[in-house]
């Protein structure tokens, strides 16, 4: 099936470090997704790209959606404690009979010492 | 609640045994999907409903695994005569019907079976 390649897969960060993560796919995708998720929880939407190139941010996050459709990247500025947790990326064919299933990377670890 | 909703949350069965996963998901969401989640890795795309179409099983990874969902709302994960491999935590996710910009999965919290 469909792949998708995350790096890193885990960080230790210090407190108000930058951080950055990516993901690479031998497939196409028409939409970028960025998922958290906490220990015991389900993963919960950061940002959602969806057009090549488009560059978005949310708050200390910033995420890009690559031009050749087939990458992505996170950004995370001046990381703080709670920022802890397994993010991942996902991609997305969005085609209306085929369905919305994503394809998720193995995600990256993120820890952060204070 | 708002959310998307997963019981059990924890679920131990012995090897051979069926178990049965629930999920409930956000009122309105028409559309409905199952993931799997084993230990360290990604999420895995198991099955997907949208509204009476027929569901998408392409990543239902053998027949001992099935899903219905009955009007319209609440799925049922069903793991026939279970395997150790099946351990893992299972999340169920709801989202809009396209043609309302159905892009956005919400998340269940999630139900972690152990196979012993």
């Amino acid at each position: 099936g469909q792949q998708l390649n995350q790096s890193p897969q885990s960080m230790f960060i210090q407190e108000g470090e930058d951080v950055s993560m990516n993901c690479t796919s031998s497939s196409i995708f028409n939409t970028w997704l960025w998922y958290k998720q906490d220990p015991g929880e389900g993963p919960v939407l950061l940002i959602a790209l969806y057009k090549a190139g488009e560059l978005t941010s949310n708050g200390r996050l910033t995420a890009q959606f690559g031009i050749t459709r087939k990458d992505s990247f996170l950004n995370i500025s001046a990381s703080i404690p709670s920022d802890v947790g397994i993010y991942f990326c996902a991609g997305q064919l969005r085609v209306k009979w085929i369905g919305n299933k994503l394809v998720f990377g193995a995600g990256t670890i993120l820890r952060v010492k204070s | 609640g708002a959310g998307v909703s997963q019981s059990p949350s924890n679920k131990v069965t012995e090897k051979g045994k069926d178990v049965e996963l629930r999920c409930d998901p956000i009122s309105g969401h028409t559309a409905l999907y199952w993931y799997r989640q084993s230990l360290g890795q990604g999420l895995e795309f198991l099955i997907y409903f949208q509204g009476n179409s027929a569901p998408d099983k392409s990543g239902l990874p053998s027949d001992r695994f099935s899903a219905e969902r009955t009007g319209g709302s609440v799925s049922t994960l069903t793991i026939q005569r279970t395997q150790q491999e099946d351990s893992a935590v299972y999340l169920c996710a709801s989202s809009r019907r396209w043609s309302q910009g159905g892009n956005e999965q919400f998340f269940g919290p999630g139900t972690r079976l152990t196979v012993l």
